[in-house]
């Protein structure tokens, strides 16, 4: 069955903190994983995909199979990172699934 | 470009009523669509998806359905509201492919009274 897991509900660093937001998934096949953003009075958007091993706002996330992991990282928090976060995977079927969300909460 | 709609923002129901909540796409053709549940400590449920016309795959057992009537429309229904089905519902659609991403409509906030 897919799941993906994200352990923490709430997140809280301090700006210039380094961030880590968790992702676990279970998936028998070889899975698409996602890292989605919702900002305050806006919409859910895509923030990375690990096909593309690219770096969005200092954001970077990496498929650690043998781990069954994807977890987003950043050095340096800023205060505008604030969101909710959301981990996604996409499997076989066109099952798009999402994870619980974790809020980031980033101090000054 | 494609651009999702989805109507009512919000909507405010009897107990046993029906419901019929409808997600339009624009700008593309045979979209995969979804529909979600988004709640507070739980995340974004995914209740339904449709790859074409007429073809529904559900996730979630409960007293919602969902049609496909016309290649960019979806729609999610009830006959008989209940009070659990109140909470804030996501239309998406999922362009599939090199670079694969959901497009998430504005969300409905349905309160059963």
């Amino acid at each position: 069955a897919q799941r993906v897991t994200q352990p923490e509900k709430l997140l809280s660093v301090f700006k210039g903190a380094p961030v880590e937001l968790k992702c676990n998934y279970s998936y028998s096949g070889s899975p698409e994983l996602f890292w989605y953003v919702q900002y305050s009075r806006q919409r859910l958007q895509l923030l990375l995909r690990h096909i593309s091993r690219e770096s969005i706002k200092g954001f970077t996330a990496d498929l650690n199979k043998g781990e069954t992991s994807f977890h987003l990282k950043k050095p340096f928090a800023q205060e505008e990172d604030s969101a909710m976060y959301y981990c996604a995977l996409l499997g076989g079927t066109y099952k798009y699934i999402f994870g619980t969300g974790t809020r980031l909460k980033v101090l000054a | 470009s494609q651009t999702i709609h989805q109507w009512p923002a919000t909507l405010v129901q009897p107990v046993g009523s029906p419901l019929s909540l409808e997600c339009t796409v624009e700008g593309t053709s045979n979209p995969n669509l979804y529909w979600y549940r988004q709640a507070a400590g739980r995340g974004l449920q995914l209740l339904f998806y449709s790859v074409g016309i007429g073809q529904i795959s559900s996730e979630v057992p409960q007293n919602l359905s969902a049609s496909r009537p016309q290649d960019r429309q979806f729609i999610l229904s009830s006959k008989k509201l209940l009070l659990s089905d109140s909470g804030f519902y996501l239309c998406a659609w999922v362009r599939q492919g090199k670079n694969t991403e959901a497009f998430f409509g504005q969300g409905t906030r349905l309160t059963v009274v």
